[in-house]
């Protein structure tokens, strides 16, 4: 059975902290995506990776890094978390192929940031 | 970036009817794909049906149905015979050769059953 899963349900964190998000796929799916979703603006691309340490940005990348230095696991990184920060964060993963290729999601997680 | 549009942010439906949430895009590519995926409470996203846009018939999977219409850049969900089940947040999304691997979402529905 198809399987992301992300590393917290629910964060709450301090101005300032440097917060990691977790996602991992047991997919071997070759594309992952980190989208940040928030009420009345739906889900918005915030990178991806279609490879191994390759990184692209998406439409929202600023105040965020990630890293994928293995297939299955791509981390999102806010280096010093700020309040417009707090929303839900989504993982997704993907074959590399076809754009018709499903995405298949992460449970979220709901990040605070105070 | 492409522009998906859901015009409906909230609906409602008595449990056993039909409803009918609308999407429609922006986009100047012929080759394309549509999908519709549903977030219910507290649980994670879902595909629930899909269309490649250059196949005229529409797509149904089960009592879940599209009305691609390709002109007028549309592109809706019927839910047939609404189960409490179905209460949740539907997302239409679109991706293209063109735009790599990249998906572009809508802002959303939130649907409702009425018991």
């Amino acid at each position: 059975d198809v399987k992301v899963t992300q590393s917290s349900r629910y964060l709450v964190k301090r101005t300032g902290e440097k917060v990691f998000l977790e996602c991992v796929q047991d997919m071997d799916h070759e594309n992952m995506f980190w989208y940040r979703q928030d009420p009345g603006l739906g889900l918005r691309l915030i990178y991806f990776s279609y490879d191994v340490k390759m990184k692209e940005k998406g439409d929202i990348p600023e105040g965020y890094s990630v890293s994928r230095e293995k297939k299955e696991r791509f981390s999102l990184i806010l280096e010093s978390a700020s309040t417009n920060q707090t929303s839900m964060y989504l993982c997704a993963s993907s074959l590399l192929g076809t754009a018709y290729n499903e995405q298949f999601f992460g449970p979220g997680t709901r990040l605070t940031v105070l | 970036a492409q522009t998906v549009t859901q015009s409906q942010p909230e609906m409602s439906v008595q449990e056993a009817e039909t409803v009918t949430l609308s999407c429609t895009y922006d986009t100047s590519e012929s080759d394309y794909y549509l999908f519709w995926y549903k977030q219910p409470p507290s649980r994670q996203m879902i595909l629930v049906i899909r269309q490649e846009a250059y196949k005229q018939q529409n797509a149904t999977e089960n009592r879940f149905s599209v009305n691609f219409q390709k002109a007028a850049k549309s592109f809706s969900l019927k839910i047939s015979d609404s189960q409490l089940g179905d209460a949740a947040m539907y997302f239409c999304a679109y991706s293209s050769p063109y735009t790599g691997n990249q998906f572009y979402f809508g802002t959303g529905t939130s649907l409702t059953v009425i018991p």
